[in-house]
């Protein structure tokens, strides 16, 4: 069964401080790993798409990387902007996203 | 449109009650999915249509849920006599042509089941 996960599930730093999130996947047949936004009350908005291992993606403060069985999702400088929920999603053999529960966020100024 | 409009935003239903969700799609995206999400959770797909055959509805949790998209642009989702497990976000997505794409959500509608 494909599944993706996520850790961890919450992260809170200091405005300036540059961490990395984790998204460990077992999806058959991947066809591209996917990394969203998603603000309180908003639904998930597109950040990048990533589809074969040593891949990397960049926008702004933020960095995806791509390995036979990890993504992740570097965050340099964070700024208070930045906080938010980041899922993580892929797609294979059944063309569906399949979502990680998410890793929430917050930089503090 | 500009993006994918989901109403009513907020729903309050008594249990055992039905209810429609309707879900307005980006101008010609042919795709459109329906998303359910619990609070703290990631998205969990419900159902996947192409234009307006209705091609997977494996995530769909009973045969309470229905859902339909008749012309093929504007999709309903149905929940017959709602529970309170039913309580979530749901959410819909489309894309331009199918599947393994990004896809473009809408903000969701929130229902609660009293």
């Amino acid at each position: 069964e494909d599944q993706v996960t996520q850790s961890p599930e919450a992260l809170r730093l200091q405005e300036g401080e540059s961490s990395s999130l984790n998204c460990s996947y077992t999806v058959s047949g991947l066809r591209g790993l996917f990394w969203y936004r998603q603000d309180p009350g908003k639904g998930p908005e597109f950040l990048f798409t990533l589809y074969s291992a040593g891949e990397e993606k960049e926008k702004e403060r933020l960095k995806a990387t791509l390995t036979k069985k990890e993504s992740f999702l570097h965050i340099t400088a964070p700024k208070p902007e930045d906080s938010a929920t980041y899922l993580c999603a892929g797609s294979g053999n059944t063309g569906k996203l399949i979502f990680g529960q998410g890793t929430t966020l917050q930089v503090k100024p | 449109g500009a993006g994918v409009s989901q109403s009513p935003r907020y729903k309050v239903a008594k249990r055992g009650q039905d209810v429609a969700l309707r879900c307005d799609p980006i101008s010609g995206h042919v795709s459109l999915f329906w998303y359910q999400q619990a609070l703290g959770q990631g998205p969990e797909f419900l159902t996947y249509f192409q234009n307006e055959a209705q091609l997977d509805k494996s995530g769909l949790p009973s045969d309470r849920f229905f859902a339909e998209r008749p012309e093929g642009s504007v999709s309903t989702l149905k929940i017959q006599r709602t529970q309170q497990e039913d309580s979530a976000v749901y959410l819909c997505a489309s894309s331009y042509t199918g599947l393994n794409e990004k896809l473009f959500f809408g903000s969701g509608t929130q229902l609660s089941v009293l």
